[in-house]
């Protein structure tokens, strides 16, 4: 199995920051098989950035995501207030697919 | 409007079995391979199980292999889990999340992109004595 491990596990930033999540894999994610989710309070987690680093519809080009092999970063540019959340990331490279744990990004 | 709706979730005792369900509409349903992934109170997400558009392929996460068996119904738009032999463990919100395609989306035998987009809200599973 593909350990997906996040850091940090919680973020205080705020608002008009830039900020950048960390994603590690445990082994190298082959092709672009890495994707990252935003979940809200009480919400499902919605699909931000998929292949590494195409937003997916209706994201804001705020988010922007990166990486390679075992390592991935998902950044927003200035964080705004709707985007105070959990974020996951997600290879979906080998069985089973597997996320991590998850960072907080919070005021 | 793309929707789903899970249904189906309640309080069972360890042991018992039950049927969660996810109606869809507003996408071709039968095209789209279809995932559960679970959340158990304030932890992270869990990858369930997935099923192909035609629903001849399955694939399920180790804990609940033999247990668990993802199903659809096409002419219902409808996908189901059939939980059995429940465990405390398997408390979790139950999400139904379809199989998220870009570009050209014509379904193909045993293709899966296995990233999940849209979902639905989630259906609470709660396994207690």
């Amino acid at each position: 199995e593909i350990v997906m491990t996040q850091s940090p596990a919680t973020l205080s930033v705020s608002p008009g920051e830039r900020v950048t999540l960390s994603c590690r894999a445990s082994q190298s994610i082959r092709n672009t098989y890495l994707a990252w989710y935003q979940q809200k309070p009480g919400q499902a987690p919605r699909l931000l950035i998929y292949g590494i680093s195409t937003r997916a519809t209706g994201v804001p080009a705020r988010f922007s995501g990166s990486g390679s092999a075992t390592e991935f970063s998902l950044t927003i540019s200035s964080l705004q207030s709707e985007d105070f959340a959990v974020y996951y990331c997600q290879q979906h490279s080998d069985w089973p697919l597997t996320f991590g744990g998850g960072t907080k990004v919070e005021i | 409007q793309v929707q789903l709706v899970e249904s189906g979730g309640s309080v069972v005792q360890p042991g018992r079995s039950l049927r969660l369900s996810c109606a869809a509409s507003g996408f071709p349903f039968s095209y789209y391979g279809m995932h559960w992934v679970r959340q158990a109170p304030g932890r992270g997400l869990e990858w369930v199980a997935v099923i192909t558009y035609d629903g001849r392929n399955e694939y399920y996460t180790d804990s609940v292999k033999g247990r668990f068996t993802i199903f659809r119904d096409n002419s219902k738009n409808t996908l189901y889990l059939q939980m059995n032999s429940l465990r405390v463990e398997d408390t979790a919100i139950y999400y139904c999340a379809g199989d998220h395609c870009a570009g050209d989306c014509n379904p193909r035998p045993n293709l899966l992109y296995n990233r999940f987009d849209p979902w639905g809200q989630g259906t609470l599973v709660t396994v207690s004595s």
